[in-house]
């Protein structure tokens, strides 16, 4: 497997709190991606970080990748039970094979 | 935004039959894939196609397993025979570049 780290973690929170899930990789790659799927729903694309960039911000949520120590995390600010989700990283091996890490289920009680 | 459409969304069948499961994707785009994904656990890669070609599949990707799209209909995930362990929601997805647009998923039941 390329991925380490991350192995299918639980995080339950409250709404309007903050919370950062990390993910590390084993080899080398030029961008990160990070998703989100929804109960019943695929996963949908929600930010994408190249490693020229060391964050990337789309409104509440914030990447940041740190290709020296192969990890990327993925920071949601004052979340909302519509956060409620499986959030994966994942990352290009080969040609157009995009391989997902294991997932964090993320519960956001209202 | 783009949809990606799979159908059905839930294929109950008895080990041993074929089965066939449909996408279709978003209309311009080139690249095609199938995920398996067990019990909303990790979102495992089986195969991607370009150009009418298998690029890619992993080992989940068995003989018993074949993809098409013939004359950019339905991109088609197609098991024979099934076995049990084929029980589990297949994702496809479509995509031109590096983000993938996914559909829903069918939910495959072999019994």
């Amino acid at each position: 497997s390329q991925w380490g780290e991350e192995n299918l973690q639980a995080l339950s929170i409250q709404e309007g709190e903050d919370v950062t899930m990390n993910c590390s990789y084993k080899t080398y790659t030029t961008v990160v991606q990070w998703y989100r799927q929804k109960s019943g729903k695929g996963p949908a694309l929600i930010i994408l970080i190249r490693s020229n960039e060391r964050e990337k911000r789309s409104g509440r949520l914030r990447a940041t990748l740190d290709t020296s120590s192969q990890s990327s995390s993925l920071s949601i600010t004052g979340t909302l039970a519509t956060d409620t989700a499986v959030y994966f990283c994942a990352t290009f091996s080969g040609s157009w094979q995009l391989i997902f890490g294991s997932g964090t289920q993320l519960t956001v009680m209202p | 935004g783009p949809k990606v459409l799979q159908i059905p969304s839930h294929q109950i069948i008895d080990m041993g039959q074929m089965v066939t499961l449909n996408c279709d994707p978003v209309s311009n785009h080139l690249y095609f894939y199938w995920y398996k994904q067990i019990l909303g656990q990790q979102m495992e890669f089986l195969v991607n196609f370009y150009n009418g070609k298998v690029m890619e599949k992993s080992k989940l990707f068995k003989d018993q397993f074949s993809v098409e799209r013939p004359d950019g209909s339905y991109f088609t995930l197609k098991i024979q025979p099934t076995a049990l362990e084929d029980s589990a929601v297949y994702f496809c997805a479509s995509s031109l570049g590096e983000r993938l647009f996914f559909g829903h998923g069918t939910k495959l039941s072999v019994l």
